[in-house]
Order: C-alpha cells, then structure tokens, then sequence
C-alpha cells in the first residue's frame, strides 16, 4: 500500500514562526504536493515537485516555500506564520508512470497559528 | 482556466438508498481526467474513482460508479446502497492531459441517516 506520512496531525504555532511541516512517501513517487485546505473553499494547491531539487508554483504559494532534497521528502515552510495560515494542510504524491495520476494523501497536519 | 463546480454543498440519504453528487467540469482541452475522492471526518482524502476523457463506458468500483457525460461536461458519483460509514465529505476533481496537477471542485458533504 502507498503510504503518505506527514509530521505531526496537529500544531499550534505562534505568529511570526517558522513553520516546518514534512511530508515523507514510501513508494518512489516522483511528484508531490502540498495543499491547504478551508472549509468553503475546497483543496488549493501551494506547491508541488515533480522532481529532486524541482519545484513549481500552485495557486496560492504567498507565504510559503517548499524543499525537496530527496525524493521521498517534501517539506513545506511558513517563513513567518500568520493567523491566515492557520488551516488543515494536506500532502499528496503520484506516480507519473500511473496513467491516471491518482493522488495519494496523507492524514494532514492541522495548524493554528495564535 | 479549468473550473470544477459542485452545487450540492450537503446531501441527505437514507440508509441503503442510492444517492448521486453532482458535479460539472469547465475545460477546452481534449484530454483530462476526472477524480472523486471521500474524507471521512479523520480528514484522510480517500481516492474513490476515475474516469479518463476518452474512456468509452463509465468507470465503475463496487458501490461506486461515475456517470460520465462529456457533452455536458458532468461527471456524477453514484453511490448504490449506502452505508453509514459513507457519511463524509466528497471532492470531485479533474486532472489536465499530461499535466499531474488536479483542480478541486468545493465539495459535497453527505449525511447517511439510518
């Protein structure tokens, strides 16, 4: 079974933090993703990474930036949290070589930021 | 720009009826691919179906089948005999050619009453 970890289920941060949230996938899936998700609003995709080293821009990536050093390891940072950032933040990963490109996703990390 | 809508922000049904969700696609391109996913109340995105754009029938597994009418640009989840355990929330989702990233729709919260 492919399996998407993320670091913590819940956090509570202060504003003005630096904020790490890892994502970890055991299945050598090339792309990755991290998305935020509100209620009303649907999942909105920060950043993604198709590749080490390699990453792009989603529909809402002011106040974040991402890292992908390995292949298994996507690591999303809030350079200084705010109160708006406070959300359920969701990793996922995908296979490019999977014709339908089905995203598998982790259990989410909650964040509050006070 | 790829827009998916569903106008059902909460569905009722009763135990072991069928229920359908709505869901329509806004899209010039040729290729894609349309998703469902269910989150439970844990708040895990569960990947339930998928349909490709040049897909013939309708994609079906076990309860779950997707009504797939690209005329109209609608792609409905229909669950048969539903089951308490289905009570969750449902995103549907589409996926642009060659391009891995998914646009989600707002999504449906469904309630089973026994």
């Amino acid at each position: 079974d492919v399996k998407v970890t993320q670091s913590s289920r819940y956090l509570v941060k202060r504003t003005g933090e630096k904020v790490f949230l890892e994502c970890v996938q055991d299945m050598d899936h090339e792309n990755m993703f991290w998305y935020r998700q509100d209620p009303g609003l649907g999942l909105r995709l920060i950043y993604f990474s198709y590749d080490v080293k390699m990453k792009e821009k989603g529909d809402i990536p002011e106040g974040y930036s991402v890292s992908r050093e390995k292949k298994e390891r996507f690591s999303l940072i809030l350079e200084s949290a705010s109160t708006n950032q406070t959300s359920m933040y969701l990793c996922a990963s995908s296979s490019r070589l999977a014709g339908g490109y089905e995203q598998y996703f982790g259990p989410g990390t909650r964040l509050t930021v006070t | 720009a790829q827009k998916i809508t569903q106008t059902q922000p909460g569905m009722f049904v009763q135990e072991k009826e069928a229920v359908t969700l709505d869901c329509t696609y806004d899209t010039s391109d040729q290729s894609y691919g349309l998703f469902w996913y269910k989150q439970p109340s844990s708040g895990e995105m569960i990947f339930l179906i998928y349909q490709g754009s040049y897909d013939e029938q309708n994609a079906t597994e076990g309860r779950y089948s997707l009504n797939f009418q690209k005329a109209r640009k609608s792609a409905n989840l229909v669950i048969s005999a539903s089951q308490l355990g289905d009570s969750a929330m449902y995103f549907c989702a589409m996926s642009r050619g060659s391009n891995y990233k998914l646009t989600f729709g707002k999504g449906t919260l469904l309630t089973v009453n026994p």
